[in-house]
């Protein structure tokens, strides 16, 4: 079946320092691929997507481009803030409309 | 703006008691889900419903049941609740297709004694 495998955590960072999250996938078929971002005390809410191979998808600084050939979707972001310390997952969507999600990469960013 | 609500944020229960969480959508979204979100365990798939009275198995659908009789509401039920489903419990929708974005609950944290 389909899964989703990125890094463990958690990663500390210091702010302004460069963020990298890899994040691969097993699935069938072209996938569309998220990834997430919690919140303390809050539910999941989307931080980007991208739904064919090549697509860079991008949002509040932060980026993921869909790599079919190395099966990844790694998470960038350039310069990190102390408000960016949240939980990411990566997810995808394969057949049968199933959500397959990650196991969450805790990030904290220290000022 | 999109909402997703769930009837309580927290939520402490005896085990053997009945338990109900209600999740509600706003945008007419076919698509209805119930995770568990565990650490170190990411979120697993409890039930999904993609349209009114019908229902799917997830990937841990023991000792829990769904009901959806609305398309904008979608009920988690524990029979009898027990220790092990001490966990936070995630409702989201998603309208049909794979390109959508799907909308999560701010979640309820259940506390099985």
């Amino acid at each position: 079946g389909d899964s989703v495998t990125q890094m463990e955590g958690p990663v500390t960072l210091s702010e302004e320092a460069f963020l990298t999250i890899n994040c691969t996938y097993t699935a069938t078929g072209y996938p569309s691929l998220f990834w997430y971002v919690q919140y303390p005390g809050e539910g999941l809410q989307l931080l980007l997507k991208a739904t064919k191979a090549d697509d860079k998808g991008s949002n509040k600084g932060f980026e993921a481009t869909y790599r079919k050939e190395t099966t990844s979707f790694h998470l960038e972001k350039g310069s990190v803030q102390v408000s960016d310390s949240a939980v990411y997952f990566c997810a995808l969507i394969g057949g049968y409309q199933k959500v397959t999600f990650g196991t969450g990469t805790k990030l904290q960013v220290i000022p | 703006d999109v909402k997703v609500t769930q009837s309580s944020r927290y939520l402490v229960k005896r085990t053997g008691e009945k338990v109900f969480l209600e999740c509600v959508q706003d945008m007419d979204h076919e698509n209805m889900f119930w995770y568990r979100q565990d650490p170190g365990l990411g979120l697993r798939l409890i039930y999904f419903s993609y349209d009114v009275k019908m229902k799917e198995k997830g990937d841990i659908p023991e000792g829990y049941s769904v009901s959806r009789e609305k398309k904008e509401r979608f009920s988690l039920i524990l029979e009898s609740a027990s220790t092990n489903q001490t966990s936070m419990y995630l409702c989201a929708s998603r309208q049909g297709t794979t390109t959508d974005t799907q909308y999560f609950g701010p979640g309820t944290r259940l506390t099985v004694l």
